[in-house]
């Protein structure tokens, strides 16, 4: 069974602070892995999609990969109300032509003005 | 990023009804587009795989007698549930893939799906 795990969190953090995001995945296989942020009632939306291990910083965003220890985080730099959502961690598992994502559960963020 | 578009956004059928919803691609053909299920504070449950031109592939415990799904062109996916029942009712999200090799996955709005 392929799974992702994140923290259901929730997760608070005050206004202009960092928020980090955790995510480990059971399929040492998979190469592609993404962040989605989901608002309430809302369908998901990507923010982030990192390949390979290290840094990867687009704007408040950095994604981390980590494939030795089956990590993948997001930190959130300046985090304002409006970055709160639930946030889901997916990879694409291992295997020829396999495009179907595994998604974790998401991790709910609050930030407090 | 690419344009997903998803219709209904919500919709209250009766029991015993017949819902179709359609997920468009506007501005990419997709080969590929998935059909996903999330229902209140959980994560989204994958329950078909949408494959233009071939039958869809279903996840394990996915009725597909059931949940009907059309892709007839490279722009188009259906999702049909048939005789729908109260225990139906959920967000039901589509997603495509903009081409194949590309791995990032774009999702419609998602159709609110009551069904009383």
């Amino acid at each position: 069974q392929k799974e992702v795990e994140q923290n259901s969190g929730p997760l608070s953090v005050p206004e202009g602070a960092i928020a980090s995001l955790n995510c480990t995945y059971s399929d040492r296989g998979s190469q592609s892995f993404f962040w989605y942020r989901q608002y309430s009632g809302k369908s998901p939306e990507l923010i982030m999609s990192i390949y390979s291990n290290g840094d990867k910083e687009d704007g408040r965003f950095t994604a981390q990969l980590n494939k030795a220890s089956q990590y993948v985080s997001l930190l959130i730099r300046d985090s304002q109300p409006s970055d709160s959502a639930t946030y889901l961690c997916a990879c694409l598992p291992s295997g020829a032509g396999s495009y179907q994502l595994t998604f974790g559960k998401g991790t709910k963020l609050s930030v407090i003005p | 990023g690419a344009v997903v578009s998803q219709h209904p956004s919500w919709v209250i059928c009766k029991s015993g009804t017949s819902v179709k919803i359609e997920c468009r691609s506007l501005d990419f053909q997709a080969t590929t587009m998935f059909w996903y299920r999330q229902f209140p504070k959980q994560s989204l449950m994958l329950m078909a795989t949408s494959n233009e031109g071939s039958k869809a592939t279903y996840e394990q415990g996915v009725e597909k007698d059931k949940f009907l799904i059309n892709h007839a062109s490279l722009t188009l996916s259906t999702l049909t549930v048939t005789s729908a029942h109260p225990e139906d009712s959920s967000f039901y999200i589509c997603s495509a893939l903009p081409g194949r090799g590309n791995t990032e996955a774009f999702f419609g709005q998602g159709t609110r799906l009551t069904v009383v």
